[in-house]
């Protein structure tokens, strides 16, 4: 069965800094990756995908990712936060191929960005 | 393109009463997909149609809730008695398919059983 861990509940970063929310994922196969974005009260944003090809991809608002197979690991990154940023932030694996389109999320991460 | 919309955003009931939440997918988007969001975690898929048939509903208390997508188009969700356990946010999301992973989701409806 597929599973999505996300080892840090919070995070805190100052604005201006670099960031980096951990994702481990364990699917046998080749995974499709997404991290998603929620703001309060509000529902999921897709921030970005990985289909197999090029482990590094890029979403939106300079946020990007990498995947890595030899870690099973799809880390999000981005050089430089915002206060906007201050969201909980989901990664999740769906499976390939056949007809199972179901994603599985992870527990989330909540950013708080400080001035 | 309009987004996933959901209805009603709030419901505040007592335990045994009944609620349905509605859902109307993104146009062209033949599955759709019912989460529950219990507070501080991750969603949890509980059923989903391609088209007008149930794919997967094995994560569905099936003693009390039912989904039914009669035309391939809007879902209806329904907890027919709540308990207190079922407070949480339900989410409604949909997807091209076939080939397309990703998943478009609607603004939820936020349940709280007293």
């Amino acid at each position: 069965a597929q599973s999505v861990t996300q080892p840090d509940a919070r995070v805190t970063v100052s604005e201006g800094a670099s960031l980096q929310l951990r994702c481990k994922y364990s699917y046998f196969g080749t995974p499709y990756l997404f991290w998603y974005v929620q703001y309060p009260r509000q529902g999921l944003q897709l921030l970005l995908k990985y289909y197999p090809g090029d482990p590094v991809v890029q979403g939106v608002n300079g946020f990007e990712a990498e995947f890595s197979k030899s870690n099973s690991s799809f880390h999000l990154r981005k050089a430089s936060v915002h206060w906007s940023d201050w969201a909980v932030y989901f990664c999740a694996v769906s499976s390939s191929g056949g007809s199972n389109y179901k994603l599985t999320f992870g527990k989330g991460t909540l950013l708080t960005v400080t001035p | 393109e309009a987004g996933v919309t959901q209805s009603p955003r709030y419901a505040v009931l007592q335990e045994g009463q009944a609620v349905s939440f509605w859902c109307d997918p993104i146009s062209g988007h033949d599955t759709l997909y019912w989460y529950q969001q219990p507070r501080d975690q991750g969603p949890q898929l509980l059923v989903y149609f391609r088209d007008e048939a149930v794919i997967d509903n094995s994560q569905l208390p099936s003693d009390r809730f039912s989904a039914v997508r009669p035309k391939g188009t809007n879902s209806t969700l329904k907890i027919q008695s709540a308990k207190q356990g079922d407070t949480a946010t339900y989410l409604c999301a949909s997807s091209p398919g076939w080939g397309a992973y990703e998943q478009y989701f609607g603004p939820g409806t936020r349940l709280t059983v007293l």
